[in-house]
């Protein structure tokens, strides 16, 4: 089983609506990372999140650890054509380098 | 240009021949990474280094060998490829001062084991 476990799985809203997409882990999270991939491409990192309870936001993507850091969401407010790709929510388990991924959300924008 | 590049970008092999993928990185980050991306699966870790000499295994190592004797270069061996082992392969890598959540990522190598 997957131990960060995305949803929705894949999205598709009109361009101009917000969405949120979720990261959920079963255990308690040192770090909460947010990624972002073209297809067939490397990922591009967005933000991390440490601290439980932290919101950061980097244009119109705004993500939050909620209070027991093993829940994570990212949203998206006035999505565009750009925002379209895979996102992917990865975590630090054991505050070392050993890393994992979540099956990631394959956004896509209707102009 | 700050980058992380990969060769080759795409290989055909047959089973049980040796091969090498190519990670060099030019932002002298102490942290790098290998992982593949399958369908369904994700994206999974191989196998990272924290430093020269320092290398560990994420959660599918079988099958796979990395070296890290430059801090720039991190090579990912399969020493007996099988078609199992068909995915698309990244490498990675992050300053250490940042742990190992910022990282910037290769293009990608595409490898079809027969």
């Amino acid at each position: 089983s997957q131990e960060l476990e995305q949803s929705p799985q894949s999205l598709i809203v009109q361009e101009g609506k917000n969405l949120t997409i979720n990261c959920t882990s079963s255990k308690t999270l040192y770090g909460l990372y947010w990624y972002k991939q073209k297809y067939g491409e490397g990922l591009i990192f967005l933000m991390m999140l440490q601290k439980g309870g932290e919101e950061k936001s980097h244009e119109k993507i705004t993500a939050k650890l909620d209070e027991k850091k093993q829940q994570s969401s990212l949203h998206i407010t006035a999505s565009q054509p750009s925002h379209a790709g895979i996102y992917l929510c990865g975590a630090d388990l054991d505050q070392g380098g050993k890393l994992i991924f979540g099956q990631g959300t394959e956004l896509s924008v209707k102009p | 240009e700050a980058q992380v590049t990969q060769n080759p970008r795409y290989l055909i092999t047959v089973t049980g021949k040796k091969l090498t993928v190519t990670c060099s990185q030019n932002m002298n980050h102490e942290y790098m990474s290998w992982y593949r991306q399958d369908p369904g699966l994700g994206l999974r870790q191989i196998y990272y280094s924290m430093n020269v000499e320092v290398t560990d295994k994420g959660d599918v190592p079988e099958g796979y060998k990395v070296s890290r004797k430059e801090k720039r270069n991190f090579p990912l061996i399969l020493e007996s490829p099988s078609p199992n082992q068909t995915s698309l392969y990244f490498c990675a890598s992050s300053p250490w001062d940042r742990g190992p959540y910022e990282q910037y990522f290769g293009p990608g190598t595409r490898l079809t084991v027969t």
